[in-house]
């Protein structure tokens, strides 16, 4: 069964550092996203990517944060600068139409100390 | 005032119950329903989908969306050990941000 994949699966970081979150969506989606998830709260959106460009964002998507899909595969969500607070689980999610069901990958950890 | 609401629970019942779970939103313009099934530290599963009000089943599981009252409920019939997780129901419209919003999700314990 087709998913969506995510690596690293925990990625600890010092602060002030940058990382590159990388996720594989599933083959022949149009729609991909990014959600997070600080430990104990909802599940909250970041970024809807569509068409080579960012179709939405939410005020959390700032300017530390930029995503990518560099090929035709890959789909990179990128924090320059990391804070105590971006520590969190990140979430990639892909549909294949906009109405469509959205599947999430099974996250990455991200750790800032 | 939160867009979608849950109750976060735990909600504690014994193996073979049937379990009623529930959301309320507040957008009028939401049109498609969710929900998810979350273990911990682990990313949301998808169990239901549905659009606009009505009921729809898949085996133990039946989604029921009320729009008149921004009702959303999800039922579980004969509950195992298993299905004790976190389930999150979301929700998008087809106009404005269409991304998933998530409600806080409520936790289910079913006692062996």
């Amino acid at each position: 069964e087709p998913e969506v994949t995510q690596t690293p699966s925990h990625q600890v970081t010092q602060m002030g550092q940058e990382v590159i979150l990388r996720c594989v969506p599933i083959s022949n989606h149009l729609y991909f996203y990014w959600y997070r998830q600080i430990l104990g709260q909802k599940v909250e959106f970041l970024v809807s990517f569509y068409n080579n460009e960012i179709s939405e964002k939410s005020e959390i998507f700032d300017d530390q944060f930029s995503v990518e899909r560099p090929d035709g595969s890959n789909f990179t969500l990128k924090i320059r600068s990391t804070k105590l607070e971006d520590s969190a689980m990140y979430f990639c999610a892909s549909r294949a139409g906009w109405g469509t069901e959205a599947f999430f990958g099974q996250g990455t950890r991200l750790t800032v100390v | 005032q939160k867009e979608v609401e849950q109750d976060p629970g735990p909600l504690s019942v014994p193996e073979g119950a049937i379990v009623s779970l529930n959301c309320t939103y507040s957008n009028s313009a939401f049109q498609y329903f969710m929900w998810y099934r979350q273990y911990s530290r682990k990313g949301p599963e998808l169990l239901m989908y549905t659009y606009s009000s009505g009921n729809k089943e898949d085996g133990r599981f039946t989604a029921q969306v009320d729009k008149s009252s921004k009702y959303i409920s999800l039922f579980i019939r004969d509950s195992q050990p298993s299905d004790s997780a976190t389930y999150l129901c979301a929700s998008f419209s087809d106009t404005g941000r269409r991304a998933l919003t998530f409600g806080s999700g409520t936790r289910l314990q079913v006692q062996p």
